[in-house]
């Protein structure tokens, strides 16, 4: 199985700050990474495909980067709204494994 | 735009099934380019994928719970369920269902999951 790990596990962060959150993989998934945002009581949603490209509606503040083994998702101007969890998922092959969580505070 | 809503008893007792069903509505679930799947996370952790099912009924499950799980589809209701047999206090969790959509960029597919329901919390307890 490919494993995800993301740093770090909690961020504290203020309105207007760059953030950035790495997912390493444990071997090579090409680009074929995703990211998502959750906030609580709620279903994650998609930011993120293919390493880099915004899904559709997704602010252009986030962005990510990255390919083999390191990614990276960054804010580049973090909004109140931003506070939340975030995951990448491997969509290399199953299982389709998620990172732990990086919580934005 | 797509929604997809899962619904199924709240708690379920030790050592019997866990049943969901999802029901996708504002599209269809015969798509010949989506997948569709079910997501858990437990209380406080993350998020753990248990299988994706293709209108077909072809499915593939996270080998970690395979001997326990099967997903199923519904295309006259346009819905596709869940059951995990032997359910224990670790099946506990937050269950989302989920389209695994196409998307494709730099030549290449891409499958991530861009809807999701809501989730429903599914107690296991006496």
């Amino acid at each position: 199985d490919i494993q995800l790990t993301q740093s770090p596990s909690f961020l504290s962060a203020s309105v207007g700050d760059r953030v950035t959150i790495t997912c390493r993989a444990s071997q090579d998934i090409s680009s074929y990474l995703g990211w998502y945002q959750q906030k609580p009581g709620k279903a994650p949603k998609l930011l993120i495909y293919g390493a880099s490209t915004l899904h559709s509606g997704v602010p252009s503040r986030f962005s990510g980067s990255g390919s083999e083994t390191e990614f990276t998702l960054t804010i580049s101007s973090l909004q109140p709204e931003d506070f939340a969890t975030y995951y990448c998922q491997q969509l290399n092959s199953s299982p389709w494994k998620f990172g732990q969580g990086t919580k934005v505070e | 735009q797509l929604q997809l809503q899962e619904s199924g008893p709240g708690l379920v007792k030790p050592s019997e099934t866990l049943s969901l069903t999802c029901s996708v509505s504002g599209g269809s679930i015969s798509s010949n380019t989506d997948y569709w799947g079910w997501i858990r996370q437990s209380p406080g952790k993350g998020l753990e994928w248990i299988g994706f099912i293709y209108y077909s009924g072809s499915a593939y499950y996270n080998p970690s719970l395979k001997s326990r799980v099967t997903i199923s589809v519904d295309t006259s209701m346009n819905q596709f369920s869940l059951r995990l047999t032997s359910v224990t206090a670790a099946d506990t969790a937050v269950y989302y269902c989920a389209r695994r959509g196409t998307y494709f960029s730099d030549n290449r597919g891409h499958y991530p999951l861009d809807y999701w329901g809501q989730g429903t919390l599914v107690t296991v307890s006496s």
